[in-house]
């Protein structure tokens, strides 16, 4: 089975600094999607970014990027120019591609509360 | 631009007292899904639906039903709620399309049993 891992319960960052969140995930499969969701004091779930196995190029939106590491099975999240608004607990989340059975389910990590300091 | 609803947002239960969740999209989404979010943990799927009048178990079904008798709409009941089932309920929607499968939340319920 297919297990996320997050591995900072907490981060903090100075305001317009630049932050990595750590995700961790672990498969035997090969066609797979990876995502950063945001969850604000809100709390709706708000996609960040989202990045399909196959493609190499790591995706981006606008201050938000990643760093998928295949191979080491890693995906972190950059967020540069860290602003107020940023701070919330962010969670990575896996799904199986469009060939597996459960491919409905997406897999969830525990989650990262980011603090962002002015 | 609603997206997806959930109603209602707090709620407080007796042990033994049946409730029922509602969740609603207006995106026409043929997928839709129940999580639970307990602290230190990431979302459990409890049930999901791939279409309306089909339904499925997740990861954590027991002790909840769900029904999908229109395509915008999804229900999660709880026939006798216990204590363990004190938690933050999501749900969610998304298209068929693979390509596009990005799941769309609610604000979410909190529930407490008592």
């Amino acid at each position: 089975a297919q297990t996320v891992t997050q591995s900072q319960p907490e981060m903090s960052v100075q305001e317009a600094e630049t932050v990595t969140l750590s995700c961790t995930y672990d498969t035997s499969e090969s066609d797979y999607y990876l995502f950063w969701y945001k969850q604000p004091p809100s709390r709706q779930m708000i996609l960040v970014i989202r990045q399909e196995a196959y493609k190499q190029q790591n995706a981006t939106e606008n201050r938000f990027s990643v760093n998928f590491q295949k191979a080491a099975k890693s995906f972190s999240l950059k967020i540069s120019d860290s602003q107020l608004g940023d701070a919330a607990m962010y969670f990575c989340a896996y799904r199986s591609g469009p060939l597996m059975d459960s491919n409905y389910q997406l897999i969830w990590g525990a989650g990262t509360k980011l603090i962002i300091k002015p | 631009n609603a997206g997806v609803t959930q109603t209602p947002k707090f709620r407080v239960l007796k042990t033994g007292q049946s409730m029922t969740l509602l969740c609603a999209q207006d995106m026409n989404h043929e997928y839709m899904y129940w999580y639970r979010q307990d602290p230190g943990m990431g979302l459990r799927l409890i049930h999901y639906s791939v279409g309306e009048g089909t339904t499925a178990k997740g990861e954590v079904p027991d002790g909840y039903n769900v029904s999908r008798l229109k395509k915008q709409n999804f229900l999660l009941g709880l026939e006798s709620a216990a204590p363990s089932q004190t938690s933050v309920y999501f749900c969610a929607s998304s298209w068929v399309g693979q390509a596009k499968n990005i799941q769309y939340f609610g604000a979410g319920t909190r529930l407490s049993v008592l």
